[in-house]
């Protein structure tokens, strides 16, 4: 059971990137999946989220209008479109599992690395 | 918004007791969960709902609450729980996960 991210990279300031998490042995429709970022220095930070079918998302204030969170049931898969990124969005970012306002299942993350 | 307090770094002897505290707005009376961050691998779910363990996380962890903090306990520190703990709560208001800024377990 695991949670597999990918798309991470070293970009320039203002770029864009996709993240993708795909669910190996890991329910994943049903359930409402985030985004969560490791900031150096800073700890965890939640990034964004989105409902079981995908008619609902919420973002923190510093990626909202920037960030599009998104999935595919089908392909049991969650994605990141990031825009506009910043030197501040430099982490590792996690794909997670939320059951019952908890995070019960984490991918090892993918780095992002944004230099200007 | 929830702003959760850990203290930055925790060390203890092998063999002894941990405790690390999570402070802040109501995180006392609210559901806390404590994750795990071992570099290299997933951050795991430790301790959720107060005090319940996930299959898997040892029986030597525990969680207590008084006021506004909840503290996570680790009894016969091994090696092996040095790690980055961290807090969460869902913050009402603002209807998103809050964190809590992580303790650096040592075992010296």
């Amino acid at each position: 059971e695991q949670l597999v991210e990918s798309g991470g990279g070293l970009v320039q300031r203002g770029e864009s990137l996709t993240l993708s998490c795909s669910a190996s042995g890991v329910t994943f429709s049903g359930h409402w999946m985030h985004w969560v970022r490791q900031v150096p220095g800073k700890g965890l930070e939640w990034v964004s989220r989105i409902n079981s079918i995908a008619t609902y998302t919420s973002y923190m204030d510093s990626v909202r209008g920037r960030f599009t969170i998104s999935r595919d049931n089908a392909k049991n898969t969650l994605y990141l479109q990031m825009n506009s990124l910043r030197d501040e969005d430099t982490a590792v970012y996690h794909c997670v599992r939320e059951r019952d306002l908890k995070f019960d299942s984490w991918g090892q993350g993918t780095q992002v690395t944004v230099s200007s | 918004s929830s702003v959760l307090i850990q203290p930055p770094s925790v060390s203890v002897a092998p063999g002894q007791t941990a405790t690390i505290a999570c402070g802040g707005n109501n995180s006392g009376s609210r559901s806390v969960h404590w994750y795990r961050l071992r570099p290299g691998q997933a951050p795991v779910l430790a301790v959720h709902d107060q005090s319940a363990r996930p299959s898997g996380s040892p029986e030597r962890l525990s969680v207590s609450h008084s006021g506004n903090t909840a503290t996570l306990t680790i009894s016969r520190v091994e090696a092996g729980d040095e790690a980055d703990y961290y807090c969460q709560v869902w913050d009402e208001s603002s209807d998103h996960p809050v964190f809590g800024g992580g303790t650096k377990l040592t075992v010296l």
